[in-house]
């Protein structure tokens, strides 16, 4: 595989479940980033990574937890999912000194 | 938020020339960066600008004014594929690649 992939495409779910979103890159990118999309929000940051085994908090954070183990891997866990989580969301990763940021296709999450 | 406002939408004709702009608002300004992301899909960089001026790239150049927090992306010679929502961001703080979007403009280009 080439760039990043995510896991799974779609997923419906029932509140108060734990969830983990997985996010995968090849790149051998130093910093990845998590994003959720809402109709009408744009894209908002939840958490980031710099480098593997340091995460940071984005502009919306709460009910999510990250981890970065490895360079390759950044999932994203919500560990008891509510309606207002329901969204679209992207995992991104970025080289070092680079300015791009490279998202994965996403995926799309429905809370019920 | 970052204040960052673009228009919702906008409409054009195939071969013409648009201009999408963007205005923000933010301390510890690092760089504006311009996405594309065509319906269903993920966002594609396509710009990024951090001093004042144009930066041409093909059919697509970007500008910025750092003083006035104010960008804008031209597009020439505009194809119907061109059509799909335009993300304007900020980078912001220290930490590079914290990026903060604005809504997205939707541009439909009519043949």
């Amino acid at each position: 595989i080439a760039g990043i992939t995510q896991a799974p495409t779609s997923q419906i779910l029932a509140a108060g479940r734990r969830m983990t979103l997985r996010c995968t890159q090849d790149m051998r990118h130093n910093a990845m980033y998590w994003y959720r999309q809402d109709l009408g929000l744009g894209l908002r940051l939840i958490h980031y990574s710099n480098t593997a085994g340091t995460t940071g908090k984005g502009e919306v954070p709460d009910g999510y937890s990250v981890s970065r183990a490895n360079t390759d891997d950044f999932p994203l866990t919500l560990a008891s999912a509510v309606p207002s989580q329901t969204s679209v969301y992207f995992c991104a990763s970025r080289e070092g000194l680079g300015n791009e940021q490279f998202f994965g296709p996403g995926t799309r999450l429905t809370v019920l | 938020g970052q204040n960052i406002d673009q228009p919702t939408e906008m409409t054009a004709t195939e071969g013409a020339i648009v201009q999408i702009n963007c205005t923000y608002q933010t301390s510890g300004f690092n760089g504006l960066f311009w996405y594309q992301q065509h319906a269903g899909e993920a966002p594609t960089f396509l710009s990024y600008n951090v001093l004042d001026g144009l930066e041409e790239k093909g059919r697509f150049s970007s500008f910025l004014s750092r003083s006035k927090g104010y960008s804008y992306l031209l597009l020439k010679e505009l194809q119907m594929k061109d059509s799909a929502s335009y993300l304007c961001a900020v980078g912001r703080g220290s930490t590079l690649g914290r990026l903060y979007f604005g809504r997205g403009t939707q541009l439909t280009v009519w043949p």
